[in-house]
């Protein structure tokens, strides 16, 4: 089943804050976390693994909760650049991902 | 470094014309192979995935199908298109058991059925 993202679309200022959600009804073995600019494919970002690490990338962080099948991805002191569809990705122990509804989010200047 | 292509970059077809999308990766070996759909505004819909030559998994009953016949090479195909075939086509690789899963998709193609 599909993992659930909130918000479904968010705006920002330049600088701003955001957080985004992605919960699933499934154990997972890891979270995996993407990025879609209009018109591009999909970019991997990061991936959380089971033990509730969090990572970075650039100012953009994330944790994974096992326990409550649920990541969180952290946006911070956003930039124009972050503005997009964001991705979770669900890997409950096959060889394959399953994709959340994804979140827009539109950093303006 | 890997790399992954896609061809053609952009397709337009008429309803009932065969199909073919071809996907390569470079610089890595048996990788796993994933072809998805992403309807324009939606998200991402797996239709195959492989872990091996000849090996498939279909994820959607549909009037695709995939083939792989060698380590870094997939192919979608179709005998007759739909007007909901049309879509962006995504290809995408991991490293299977080696890694933890992540994968990197290709540039995709922009399929117009008319």
């Amino acid at each position: 089943q599909q993992p659930v993202q909130s918000p479904q679309a968010v705006i920002l200022r330049e600088g701003e804050d955001a957080v985004i959600n992605c919960s699933s009804s499934k154990a997972l073995y890891s979270v995996h976390w993407y990025r879609q600019k209009h018109g591009e494919a999909p970019v991997f970002l990061m991936i959380l693994l089971k033990g509730g690490e969090q990572k970075g990338h650039e100012k953009i962080s994330a944790s994974f909760n096992e326990k409550k099948q649920q990541s969180s991805l952290y946006l911070t002191a956003s930039q124009l650049s972050y503005s997009g569809t964001y991705f979770c990705g669900t890997h409950t122990g096959f060889q394959k991902l399953v994709f959340g509804t994804g979140t827009r989010l539109l950093v303006s200047p | 470094s890997q790399t992954i292509h896609q061809w053609p970059a952009t397709l337009v077809q008429p309803v009932g014309s065969p199909l073919s999308l071809e996907c390569t990766v470079e610089g890595t070996s048996n990788p796993n192979l994933y072809w998805y759909r992403q309807a324009a505004g939606r998200g991402l819909q797996l239709l195959f995935y492989s872990v091996g030559i000849g090996q498939i998994s279909s994820e959607v009953p549909q009037n695709l199908s995939a083939s792989r016949p060698q380590d870094r090479q997939f192919i979608l195909s179709s005998k007759k298109l739909l007007l909901s075939d049309s879509g962006f086509y995504l290809c995408a690789w991991s490293s299977g058991l080696r890694g933890k899963g992540e994968q990197y998709f290709g540039p995709g193609t922009r399929l117009t059925v008319t």
